[in-house]
């Protein structure tokens, strides 16, 4: 596709429940992101995939968190026995380079609300 | 780690009028600053960045200025228009790095 693509745009669930967000990146992009986006706040950095492996999740907030993307294109978050703090906008990013350093094209977001 | 203050918050300006947004980090091993435009329901995108080795980089009614001995940057729009409405980031990272560090975000309104 011309974007990088977010499903669903947004998602209400209940306490403790187990949900998943689904990327579809820019064609040819090798590298993905995800970041999370709290009300009012810039985006936080969670893991960056470069081809298939996790190469850094350093920003995932703790074990219920855990993200996969088996054949190098679309990548999927899980997230665990959500929290009321889960609830933020997910985004994410995909770039030709690996680097930062030239910019990311973003999606435009999964808003996960937890109630 | 790196981390990155954005002010102000909040900015309302008059249309026609310039908006000047200011961030200030914290690495001073970091070299890469882009600035991103966020409209509402729609996830961030890229509308200038600017590498250390420049001090000023200008694209139409956009500039960006940047000083790496006191660590600011800055986001400049002249001649703002209604569709300049939106919330604006900055970010920084290092050479080589995947992640970017952001701001906390300004929501700049261009009142008709």
């Amino acid at each position: 596709g011309a974007g990088v693509s977010q499903t669903p745009s947004n998602k209400v669930t209940e306490k403790g429940k187990y949900v998943e967000l689904r990327c579809d990146p820019i064609s040819g992009h090798t590298a993905l992101y995800w970041y999370r986006q709290s009300l009012g706040q810039g985006p936080e950095f969670l893991i960056y995939f470069q081809g298939t492996g996790a190469a850094d999740d350093s920003g995932l907030p703790n074990d219920r968190f855990f993200a996969v993307r088996p054949e190098g294109s679309v990548s999927t978050l899980k997230i665990q026995r959500t929290e009321r703090g889960d609830s933020a906008v997910y985004l994410c990013a995909s770039s030709l380079t690996g680097t930062a350093n030239y910019g990311y094209t973003f999606g435009s977001g999964t808003r996960l609300t937890v109630v | 780690g790196e981390n990155v203050e954005q002010h102000p918050s909040t900015l309302s300006v008059q249309e026609g009028d310039s908006a000047v947004i200011k961030c200030t980090y914290s690495d001073s091993a970091s070299n890469y600053f882009p600035w991103y435009k966020q409209e509402l329901g729609k996830g961030p995108q890229l509308i200038i960045d600017i590498r250390s080795n420049v001090g000023e980089k200008k694209d139409q009614r956009i500039a960006v200025t940047l000083n790496k001995t006191a660590k600011h940057f800055s986001l400049h729009i002249t001649e703002t228009q209604p569709e300049d409405s939106a919330v604006y980031f900055c970010a920084a990272s290092r050479e080589g790095a995947q992640k970017l560090v952001f701001g906390q975000g300004t929501r700049l309104t261009i009142n008709p």
